[in-house]
């Protein structure tokens, strides 16, 4: 069974200084990581992924996450956070299913990231 | 087109009431899910449907009566449900891509359903 566990369930930075969300990943095969960014009272927005390519990941508004599969983690940064920023992060894993035609996602519970002036 | 749009966005009905959810996307993708969200919590998968056919059941309670019409569209049905139904219902899609399917959903907004 996959699994992935946020280390923090809150984070608070100040605006303009780097943004440091972590999450270590269990899984028994090469896993399909994915950040999702979720603001107040809206759906889920996919901010990058991890497919086996390159270690690096970039996705958008400046974020990054590096896979490192002898630490099992796959942790967010920003090298500066901004206002908007603010919003829940959740780390997820994710199982093909069903001979490849749909996928099951396993969610981690969450970090919520407050940004100060 | 790269939305996946949900009406409505708020909802309140009484346990008695019968109502339903609708989501819609026209992106060609073939797998469709329901997922409910309480507050301060990850989503929970309640239903997969796969080329329209039902293909998982999170052990999801009879109140809740998924269907999908075609390929582009998918409901669920309400009725009879609890206070505690209250949540976040977010539907999603993916693309089936073979062996190169990376396992991303498309989420749309979600309708919120407050039951009194």
């Amino acid at each position: 069974a996959q699994s992935v566990t946020q280390l923090d369930s809150h984070v608070s930075v100040s605006e303009g200084t780097p943004v440091l969300l972590r999450c270590n990943y269990s899984s028994s095969y090469s896993p399909s990581l994915f950040w999702y960014v979720q603001h107040p009272n809206k759906g889920l927005q996919l901010l990058l992924k991890y497919t086996s390519a390159a270690t690096l990941v970039k996705g958008i508004n400046g974020f990054e996450a590096e896979f490192k599969k002898s630490e099992t983690s796959f942790h967010l940064t920003k090298p500066s956070a901004h206002m908007s920023d603010a919003a829940e992060y959740f780390c997820v894993v994710s199982e093909i299913i069903n001979t490849g035609t749909a996928s099951k996602l396993t969610f981690g519970t969450g970090t919520r990231l407050q940004v100060t002036l | 087109d790269t939305e996946v749009t949900q009406t409505p966005k708020h909802l309140v009905m009484g346990m008695t009431n019968k109502k339903s959810l609708k989501c819609e996307q026209h992106m060609g993708h073939r797998a469709m899910y329901w997922y409910k969200q309480k507050a301060k919590k990850p989503p929970e998968l309640m239903f997969v449907y796969s080329y329209e056919k039902l293909s998982i059941n999170e052990s999801v309670p009879s109140r809740f009566s998924p269907e999908c019409p075609n390929s582009s569209l998918l409901n669920l049905h309400l009725h009879a449900l609890q206070p505690e139904d209250s949540a976040l219902y977010l539907c999603a899609s993916s693309l089936y891509l073979g062996r190169a399917n990376t396992g991303e959903l498309f989420f749309g907004e979600g309708s919120r359903l407050t039951v009194l």
